[in-house]
């Protein structure tokens, strides 16, 4: 099992570019979730997914689109990049519905945006 | 919604003491509450969690605590070790993705 894997690792953006931060995990899990961390405010929810073809908007969804057309992908897409956009992405997996499980994260996307 | 506040930002032992980091939420439909320790530049790891309907939960020498009336959970660490330091973060869930992390602790334990 590789887990919850996510692409690129660093990526540099000038603003008004679009791109995609990918997500796969090959653990079954039916939720996804996408994080973004900066300092001193923890991780904060951007947009969820409860399964394939589900999606929702967590605390911080402007800016973002997701999608989710399989249960292994869940990719973020950055319609415009913005400054306020630099950060760490971290994706998320669990495994259901049950809140008993913990998530499972993936290395994490560092974006800066110029 | 949910808020998760956690005390202190940051927290410095010495090698061999205990730590504490405490924990309270505001939405009396969490129950599921994990802590994560995220060490510099990596992933956030589960490290242990607690269910509404239990007190208490150790694992070697690491415990949480749940007090649901008062709406607090807390992480104890003894006998410290420099492996132990990182970042931490406290989790309040209430099931169907609805988790609120709290903004972290700090911890450094000095040899």
């Amino acid at each position: 099992n590789a887990g919850v894997t996510q692409t690129p690792k660093f990526q540099v953006l000038k603003t008004g570019q679009s791109m995609t931060l990918q997500c796969a995990q090959d653990m079954n899990h039916e939720y996804m979730s996408w994080y973004r961390q900066d300092p001193g405010m923890g991780l904060r929810l951007i947009h969820y997914s409860v399964g394939a073809g589900i999606t929702d908007q967590g605390e911080v969804p402007n800016g973002y689109n997701v999608s989710r057309s399989t249960t292994e992908d869940f990719p973020l897409r950055l319609l415009s990049a913005a400054p306020s956009q630099t950060s760490v992405y971290f994706c998320a997996s669990s495994p259901g519905q049950d809140p008993d499980y913990g998530y499972t994260f993936g290395s994490g996307t560092r974006l800066t945006v110029v | 919604g949910e808020n998760v506040e956690q005390h202190p930002s940051t927290l410095s032992v010495q090698e061999g003491d205990s730590a504490v980091i405490k924990c309270t939420y505001s939405d009396s439909a969490s129950n599921y509450f994990p802590w994560y320790k995220q060490e510099l530049g990596k992933r956030p790891q589960l490290i242990i969690d607690i269910r509404s309907n239990v007190g208490e939960k150790k694992d070697q020498r690491i415990a949480v605590t749940l007090n649901k009336t008062a709406k607090h959970f807390s992480l104890h660490i003894t006998e410290t070790q420099p492996e132990d330091s990182a970042v931490y973060f406290c989790a309040a869930d209430g099931g169907y993705q609805k988790v609120t992390f709290g903004t972290g602790t700090k911890l450094q334990v000095i040899p």
